[in-house]
């Protein structure tokens, strides 16, 4: 069965420093896998993807994920976090024989301290 | 253009009652998803569309639960005799295709609470 774990449900950085997010993913087959973000009180927004192009994905607000089969992991970084990151990060999983599916992980909440 | 819009935004009902939910995906979309968000399971799938294909239904959690299409775009999300436990953000998603590497865009959500 396909699942899809984060590894810390809160995360806690300085303005400035770098972000780190964890995921590992289970799939019986090479999935494509995402990264959302959740504002408070808005809606799900994609941040990036990878779907068995290069490895290492860039997204936006200069997020990037680097995809590990090896390690069966995609995790989120970024350089340096602003202010406006805080929010709820979900790793998700869309195995590619059901359909555009998608499966979340429970979900990391990014605080930024100024 | 134009997201994906849901309404209404909110939606408070008393136990037993029959609430619908409803779904304008983004326009040339042919596949149509909708996802509910609840403090104890998470983001969970319930139902997609892909055009006029039969729908699947595997993630809905109950037959008080049903969902429709029409004309291939805006869509409804029927619950009915609700349930307390039915309380939570339902989110709708809408993808160029039905295919696993295609991204899903989400609407903001209707948040249901059941009294």
């Amino acid at each position: 069965a396909q699942s899809v774990t984060q590894l810390d449900s809160h995360v806690s950085v300085s303005e400035g420093t770098p972000v780190l997010l964890r995921c590992n993913y289970s799939s019986s087959y090479s999935p494509s896998l995402f990264w959302y973000v959740q504002h408070p009180n808005k809606g799900l927004q994609l941040l990036l993807k990878y779907t068995s192009a290069a490895t290492l994905v860039k997204g936006i607000n200069g997020f990037e994920a680097e995809f590990k089969k090896s390690e069966t992991s995609f995790h989120l970084t970024k350089p340096s976090a602003h202010m406006s990151d805080a929010a709820e990060y979900f790793c998700v999983v869309s195995p590619y024989n059901q359909g555009g599916k998608l499966i979340f992980g429970q979900g990391t909440e990014l605080s930024v301290k100024p | 253009g134009a997201g994906v819009s849901q309404s209404p935004s909110n939606k408070v009902t008393e136990k037993g009652k029959d609430v619908e939910l409803r779904c304008d995906p983004i326009s040339g979309h042919t596949a149509l998803y909708w996802y509910r968000q609840s403090l104890g399971q998470g983001l969970e799938f319930l139902i997609y569309f892909q055009g006029n294909s039969a729908p699947d239904k595997s993630g809905l959690p109950s037959d008080r639960f049903s969902a429709e299409r029409t004309g291939g775009s805006v869509s409804t999300l029927t619950i009915q005799r609700t349930q307390q436990e039915d309380s939570a953000v339902y989110l709708c998603a809408s993808s160029l295709r039905r295919e696993f590497n295609y991204e899903q865009y989400f609407g903001p959500g209707t948040r249901l609470t059941v009294t």
